[in-house]
């Protein structure tokens, strides 16, 4: 597969427990969150987001939280699946029309 | 729904040499935007395109262009190509711009030698 990033931070978790990747993002101004999971040879695919008015937000198996007062967001995965296994990326968008990526963890999952 | 088809999905180029990259968004969008994607800088955007108009642009060279036709699909141009020009090129498309949630194809991974 195509390696995004051969310096990213990793995590590495063992299959059914909880994951927590965190982000810090740059802008005060930023009104709205999104996370993006990205698996080898693919693209960047959309997981969950969350406005600023909120602090958390719950999908299926996938928790984001957000921080504002010290800029924070984390994304938490129950039960962590071997399928889990990808690039996660946090974005912001600073109330323009254009997302500001970070620079991405690798999540590792071993049985 | 197809997704997003991006071509070719492989590139080796040399430097000095000129590339494009083709786009088709999802049926029904009509705004795409271009990323580049490398290890050390991770997603940087490019620029994105609406009925056939540059909305937005990254901070990027001038050897970098688009252009979107009237079918909403999106080409991306690298003129006089760098040896850091080597990165994995992502199209998003959604279906109007300033819409967060964007859906990207798998990228074109450029090597220039």
């Amino acid at each position: 597969g195509e390696s995004v990033g051969l310096h990213l931070p990793t995590l590495s978790v063992q299959e059914g427990d909880n994951s927590i990747i965190n982000c810090a993002y740059s802008n005060s101004a930023s009104d709205y969150f999104i996370w993006y999971k990205q698996e080898s040879g693919k693209g960047p695919q959309f997981i969950i987001d969350i406005r600023s008015n909120m602090d958390k937000r719950q999908g299926q198996r996938v928790t984001v939280l957000l921080n504002k007062t010290v800029k924070h967001l984390s994304l938490q995965i129950a039960a962590t699946q071997p399928g889990d296994s990808a690039v996660y990326f946090c974005a912001e968008n600073p109330n323009t029309d254009k997302l500001i990526f970070g620079t991405g963890t690798r999540l590792q999952v071993f049985p | 729904k197809a997704g997003v088809t991006q071509t070719p999905r492989y590139l080796i180029k040399t430097r000095g040499q000129q590339v494009t990259l083709s786009c088709s968004p999802i049926s029904g969008h009509r705004s795409v935007s271009w990323y580049q994607q490398t290890p050390g800088q991770g997603l940087q955007f490019l620029f994105e395109y609406f009925s056939e108009t540059q909305r937005n642009k990254g901070n990027f060279p001038g050897r970098f262009s688009g252009r979107q036709f009237s079918n909403s699909r999106s080409e991306m141009n690298v003129s006089t190509l760098e040896l850091g020009d080597s990165a994995l090129y992502l199209c998003a498309s959604s279906l109007v711009p300033g819409e967060n949630i964007q859906y990207f194809g798998a990228g074109t991974r450029l090597s220039v030698l």
